[in-house]
């Protein structure tokens, strides 16, 4: 099975960072990469497909890059709505594996 | 808009059966693969099992392989999870999710989820 890293496990931040997440894979998955938002107690939200691909609806802050094995998420100017728990996705094959998670909460 | 609901959580002693349910609506449930995913109390996602459109092919996460069964029924917009032989660790909230129509293994749309306790 591919395994999934992310770093950091956990940021602290303030309204209007710059925010970046780092999603690796343990081998190549082409672009097949998606990012999701879960805050608590909800359904986890997708955000980013094709590891650059802005889900509709979603703000353009957010934004993807990456391919191979090294994926990033980028929050150009984190807003109050956006503490929560981000996790990447890999569906380059079977089984789908996600990333452990990235708690950014408030500075 | 695309909405899934699930059913059938509680509280069921180790070694016992649950049946998860998920009602779809507001999209072609039948032109959908279709998932679920699980995600342990405090814990991360956990890809549990995903079912073809006409329910001809299935996958499983290992570690629930031979224990729990997926199933749709297609004329009532529904999706299934048979729980059988279950074990403390498949305590978690269980998800129904929407598998992207162009992309294997991606989900794009989810349920709220139902809480599976399993415990003595």
């Amino acid at each position: 099975d591919i395994q999934m890293t992310q770093s950091p496990s956990s940021l602290s931040a303030s309204v209007g960072d710059r925010v970046t997440i780092t999603c690796r894979a343990s081998q190549g998955i082409r672009n097949d990469l998606g990012w999701y938002q879960q805050k608590p107690g909800k359904a986890p939200k997708r955000l980013i497909y094709a590891a650059s691909s802005l889900q509709s609806g979603v703000p353009s802050r957010f934004s993807g890059s990456g391919s191979g094995t090294e994926f990033t998420l980028t929050i150009s100017s984190l807003q109050p709505e956006d503490f929560a728990t981000y996790y990447c996705l890999q569906h380059n094959s079977y089984p789908p594996v996600f990333g452990p998670g990235t708690k950014v909460d408030i500075k | 808009e695309v909405q899934l609901v699930e059913s059938g959580g509680g509280l069921v002693q180790p070694g016992g059966s649950l049946r998860l349910s998920c009602a779809a609506s507001g999209f072609t449930f039948s032109s959908y693969w279709m998932s679920w995913v699980r995600q342990a109390p405090g814990k991360g996602l956990e890809w549990v099992a995903n079912i073809k459109q006409d329910g001809s092919e299935k996958y499983y996460v290992d570690s629930v392989k031979g224990r729990f069964t997926i199933s749709r029924d297609n004329a009532k917009n529904s999706l299934y999870l048979q729980m059988n032989s279950l074990r403390a660790e498949d305590t978690a909230v269980y998800y129904c999710a929407r598998d992207d129509r162009y992309f294997d293994w991606l989900l794009d749309y989810w349920g709220q989820g139902t809480l599976v306790t399993v415990s003595s």
